[in-house]
């Protein structure tokens, strides 16, 4: 079985500086996805970003971009230039190939202060 | 509608009763998943439909809860003889069902057992 883990619960960030959410995983298979998913409270989940197993280069959105280590199986979420509205959960989250259903880590809840 | 859609929002049971849960994928979705998601916790897979195939029901945590899907569109989840332990909020999403695509979730249910 596939587990994905999220070891800092709470973190914070001041407005305009950058952050790194970590996020390690466990799989046995070779072709998989990964994904960063925001709650915000509204309770609403936005896909952040999303990254193929198979693809050495590292996905950006914006001001988001994640550091992808398959050897490793690392996959870190880094925020630039935080804004507030950035405040939220952020799930890490892992698909096998084959429109499986996600399996999701416990969550880093990311504060931006003022 | 434009996104997946639950209702009701919020649920309010006492203990025993049985509830029933809504979800109204986004139409021509085929994936359909239901996750519980516990007060601080991250997401917890209960069961996956895709298509006409047999649903994943491995998540389900006991047999106090039931899934279906009807005409391969509106799900309903129903959880029998409710306990204090299965206060929490019920997310559905749903996917066009091919590989590595974005799953869409709805606003969830919060439900609370008195």
């Amino acid at each position: 079985a596939q587990t994905v883990t999220q070891s800092q619960p709470e973190m914070s960030v001041q407005e305009a500086e950058t952050v790194t959410l970590s996020c390690t995983y466990d799989t046995s298979e070779n072709n998989y996805y990964l994904f960063w998913y925001k709650q915000p409270p509204s309770r609403q989940m936005i896909l952040v970003i999303r990254q193929e197993a198979y693809k050495q280069q590292n996905a950006t959105e914006n001001r988001f971009s994640v550091n992808f280590q398959k050897a490793a199986k690392s996959f870190s979420l880094k925020i630039s230039d935080s804004q507030l509205g950035d405040t939220a959960m952020y799930f890490c989250a892992f698909m096998l190939r084959g429109n499986t259903p996600l399996v999701f880590g416990k969550g880093t809840r990311l504060s931006v202060i003022a | 509608g434009a996104g997946v859609s639950q209702s009701p929002s919020n649920k309010v049971t006492e203990k025993g009763k049985d509830v029933e849960l809504r979800c109204d994928p986004i139409s021509g979705h085929t994936a359909l998943y239901w996750y519980r998601q516990s007060l601080g916790q991250g997401l917890e897979f209960l069961i996956y439909f895709q298509g006409n195939s047999a649903p994943d029901k491995s998540g389900l945590p006991s047999d106090r809860f039931s899934a279906e899907r009807t005409g391969g569109s509106v799900s309903t989840l129903t959880i029998q003889r409710t306990q204090q332990e299965d206060s929490a909020v019920y997310l559905c999403a749903s996917s066009p069902g091919t590989a590595n695509t974005e799953a869409f979730f709805g606003q969830g249910t919060r439900l609370t057992v008195v």
